[in-house]
């Protein structure tokens, strides 16, 4: 089956750090652009990270510095190390597949909840 | 405070004909593609048009997808209960080597 299936979320405190999974499965992860896109309890979408297939990178100033997408096409997986988190980075993060880097999100995980707080 | 503005909501009654707003700027929507995302509630975005007014597959085609200058615009014919959902746009922000999307609209089936 097509999937992406996210891990690593739950509660951490502010400044605190964690480490997003998202493993892919049923389609050549090495071939696809990936990326990070949350959303706040009630809130819209905000893309945060996109990684291409030759390791080009990009980031939303909201988490430059802070944030640091990887892959491990190996083990058809994707990261996302968080640190010096905020109460602002509560959200759900999906990753999502992206085809050819062209942000046409084709395929999406159920997310995963980041809750920053004290 | 994203750079892609969308009323916050839009209704109708089954069968009528919606029509969402989309508007950027130069140097978004003016010179990139746009794409449409529904949320359907308590579930992850889907893909609904992709590079301004293309349909992935199962899409039905009763959704579309234009622009015009720096604005975008999604149509539902035929509306449905099941259209009921948020719906945004999207597009990447060359100046800001990033991807926006919009504020997002609420699709309400009265």
């Amino acid at each position: 089956e097509v999937q992406l299936v996210e891990s690593g979320g739950g509660l951490a405190q502010p400044g605190g750090s964690l480490r997003l999974s998202c493993a892919a499965s049923g389609f050549s992860f090495s071939n696809y652009g990936m990326d990070w896109v949350r959303q706040a309890p009630g809130k819209g979408l905000e893309w945060v990270s996109y990684i291409g297939t030759s390791n080009d990178i990009y980031y939303a100033d909201s988490v430059k510095g802070r944030f640091t997408i990887s892959r491990d096409n190996a083990k058809n997986s994707l990261f996302l190390q968080m640190n010096s988190l905020r109460d602002g980075d509560t959200a759900v993060y999906y990753c999502a597949r992206d085809p050819q880097g062209s942000r046409d999100f084709d395929l999406w995980g159920r997310g995963t909840l980041v809750t920053v707080s004290s | 405070q994203s750079v892609l503005t969308q009323p916050p909501s839009a209704s109708g009654t089954p069968g009528q004909r919606v029509a969402i707003s989309c508007s950027g700027g130069s140097s978004n929507i003016g010179s990139e593609y746009v794409n449409w995302y529904q949320q359907l509630p308590g579930t992850a975005p889907k893909l609904l048009i992709y590079n301004n007014n293309e349909r992935p597959s199962g899409v039905p085609a009763r959704f579309s997808g234009s622009k015009s200058g720096t604005s975008a615009s999604l149509a539902i014919s035929g509306l449905q209960s099941e259209d009921e959902a948020d719906y945004y746009c999207a597009a990447w922000y060359d100046s800001l080597r990033a991807y926006v999307f919009g504020t997002g609209t609420k699709v309400t089936v009265l």
